[in-house]
């Protein structure tokens, strides 16, 4: 079945740099990924929708500059969360729809911790 | 902000029993999916139940969907220790399934 994959599953930067996280899905195209964050013990917050070949379309309070998104190709979109600082750190996830057994479905990747210090 | 929020936040149960978890939301939707996490995990697909649909059965699952009241359930019968995790049910809207989460609901199944 369909798969999307993140990477890195885990990693730890310095306040103030930059930091990519990347999304492919790895057996079918998707035209449309979106980027979730999730605090801990709380659900997902959708950030933004990222279009193949256009712009993001970020969430209300989501700071586009802050977290670049970059959906170069039909199967990968990265998340760049620029200027990185401990509030930060958080759980992201990516998600792309594909067809699956149950026709058209969303599938999530396995999560980026990132850890700011 | 949140499209859903599941009740009970939190539900502790003994292994074998059956666990109901609620989920109401907001606005209208295309279909109502549920997830499930374990603890800092990426989120499992359960079931996906569309809104002209009442019922759905997968396994030890059954959703119901009640679209006159903006609400959904799941069940999971039989429980089992390894079923403990979070659960969240996801509305989507739209064609290109912008899937939205409700505040979720943590079960712990006591073996």
């Amino acid at each position: 079945g369909a798969v999307v994959s993140q990477h890195p599953s885990r990693v730890i930067c310095k306040s103030g740099t930059s930091v990519k996280i990347e999304c492919r899905s790895l057996d079918f195209q998707a035209t449309t990924m979106f980027w979730y964050r999730q605090f801990p013990k709380q659900s997902l917050m959708l950030m933004a929708t990222s279009n193949e070949g256009s712009k993001a379309t970020y969430e209300q309070g989501v700071e586009k500059d802050k977290f670049l998104i970059n959906h170069a190709s039909l199967t990968l979109s990265t998340l760049t969360v620029t200027s990185a600082h401990p509030e930060d750190s958080s759980f992201y996830i990516c998600s792309a729809a594909g067809q699956g057994a149950l026709g058209n479905t969303i599938y999530f990747g396995e999560g980026s911790w990132l850890t700011v210090v | 902000s949140q499209q859903g929020e599941e009740d009970p936040q939190a539900l502790s149960i003994q292994e074998g029993e059956n666990a109901t978890m609620n989920c109401s939301y907001k606005t209208s939707i295309n279909n109502l999916q549920w997830y499930r996490q374990n603890s800092g995990r990426g989120l499992v697909h359960l079931i996906l139940i569309r809104s002209n649909e009442r019922e759905k059965h997968s396994g030890r699952l059954r959703v119901t969907l009640d679209t006159s009241k903006k609400s959904s359930s799941l069940l999971i019968t039989a429980s089992r220790a390894a079923d403990t995790a979070s659960y969240f049910c996801a509305t989507a809207l739209g064609g290109y399934q912008k899937v939205t989460f409700g505040t979720g609901t943590k079960l712990q199944v006591i073996p």
